[in-house]
């Protein structure tokens, strides 16, 4: 089955730029991923869904603020002109036919 | 808009039962897989069961095969899990979620706390 790996944490600046990675087995490095946010004390908030293209499709409400991007078996969450309220864990996702595998989340603070 | 929400949580002894449900609107049910998802304190998501729309197909992550049962009532628009043989590892706050047509997970209900302890 697949699996996803993620840093624990991350750190920028308020009004700054963030790159959140989300790295896929080797033999899994094509696959189509999705990116989630949880924030404390709610639950998880669909962003987005990636493909190794580098297309991605959004979540309704997500603000323009939040992209992605791919290269090889990694997938990316880019959040630019970063805001008190992005501070949150960081999820993604990815699938296959009988199973499913969240990575274990990055913690993203905003300094 | 769409609604998901789960009820059925609570405190349970170890070896015990305790069946979810989850409400969902905004949506035609019967046209999307669902899943459960749970997430331990201080700990990432963990995918657990998913069935398809029509329910002719249901999926289990190993920690919980032989032990819970997905099913779902398309009539009610309705998701449930049976959870028989709960074990302390089990204590999660369970989610349901609706799986998009391109199969990630989509939307997610705001969580029922399941508590195993004697």
């Amino acid at each position: 089955q697949p699996v996803v790996t993620q840093s624990p944490s991350a750190s920028a600046s308020l009004g700054s730029s963030v790159k959140l990675t989300c790295t896929l087995s080797s033999r899994h490095s094509r696959y189509i991923i999705a990116w989630h946010q949880q924030q404390s004390g709610e639950a998880p908030r669909f962003l987005m869904n990636l493909e190794s293209s580098g297309s991605y499709n959004k979540g309704s409400g997500v603000p323009d603020r939040f992209s992605g991007s791919s290269s090889g078996a990694d997938r990316y969450l880019v959040i630019s002109n970063l805001q008190f309220e992005d501070e949150a864990d960081y999820y993604c996702e990815t699938w296959d036919t009988n199973t499913r595998v969240f990575g274990g989340g990055t913690k993203l603070t905003v300094l | 808009e769409v609604q998901l929400l789960e009820s059925g949580g609570g405190l349970v002894q170890p070896g015990g039962s305790q069946r979810l449900s989850c409400a969902a609107s905004g949506f035609t049910f019967s046209s999307y897989g669902m899943i459960w998802v749970r997430q331990a304190p201080g700990k990432g998501p963990e995918w657990v069961s998913a069935i398809t729309g029509n329910g002719g197909g249901t999926y289990y992550a190993d920690s919980v095969k032989g032990r819970f049962t997905i099913s779902r009532d398309n009539s009610e628009n309705t998701l449930f899990l049976q959870m028989n043989s709960l074990r302390a590892e089990d204590t999660a706050v369970y989610f349901c979620a609706k799986l998009a047509s391109s199969s990630n997970t989509e939307y997610w209900g705001q969580g029922t706390l399941v508590t195993v302890s004697s």
